[in-house]
């Protein structure tokens, strides 16, 4: 698959487990960007990383933990989550945002979290 | 916070009438605003977007009106097509990484 991938695609977890989603982005993109999205909300921004450096972190609960090992990748580990934190974890990729004003953002499949 | 409303949540039309969805922005800074739609089971994508120096711009038919003095802006689609129905997500942005979004429109188109 080409564009931005994700896996799992679907998570059912406990709320004592730890596990992670991951992102593989074949764009050559360098800024990679975690959304959370719940029915009938906006999207919310997560985390920002541009270039491996985390650039935004959008008041997240510490349940979750971004890492970005290259500009190609990025994790999302989960721990200790709740109930309310089921939702679609969206991943999304764009070009460097600071050498062009080209803004578009590319969006993976998701992953459908559960949290019993 | 910059917040972004957008309005009607759910919109149904007739196949072949026009479509309209509204959004406004709190932050008189923003200066990007894209239009993402999103089928149902897949992922949004980016299917057109304005920047503060224009007043319009159109895509076939699609397009978008911005009015920077009331803080507004607007998705037109002419001629709706079955293909039309998703859900369409409005946002704003005064820097390149973050988008503010908006909640959400579900277009349905009826036959």
């Amino acid at each position: 698959e080409t564009g931005v991938t994700q896996t799992p695609r679907h998570l059912v977890m406990g709320m004592t487990n730890k596990k992670s989603l991951k992102c593989e982005q074949h764009l050559g993109h360098n800024a990679m960007y975690w959304y959370k999205q719940s029915a009938k909300k906006p999207l919310e921004l997560m985390f920002v990383y541009n270039f491996k450096e985390q650039t935004e972190n959008n008041s997240v609960p510490s349940r979750f933990s971004p890492e970005c090992p290259n500009s190609s990748h990025l994790f999302l580990h989960l721990h200790t989550l709740q109930p309310e934190d089921s939702a679609l974890y969206l991943c999304a990729s764009s070009q460097d945002p600071l050498a062009t004003s080209y803004n578009e953002q590319f969006f993976g499949p998701g992953t459908r979290l559960t949290v019993l | 916070g910059e917040n972004v409303e957008q309005h009607p949540s759910t919109l149904s039309v007739q196949e072949g009438d026009s479509a309209v969805i509204k959004c406004t922005y709190s932050d008189s800074a923003s200066n990007y605003f894209p239009w993402y739609k999103q089928e149902l089971g897949k992922r949004p994508q980016l299917i057109i977007d304005i920047r503060s120096n224009v007043g319009e711009k159109k895509d076939q038919r699609i397009a978008v009106t911005l009015n920077k003095t009331a803080k507004h802006f607007s998705l037109h689609i002419t001629e709706t097509q079955p293909e039309d129905s998703a859900v369409y997500f409005c946002a704003a942005s005064k820097s390149n990484y973050q988008l503010i979004w908006g909640a959400g429109t579900k277009l349905i188109i009826k036959p």
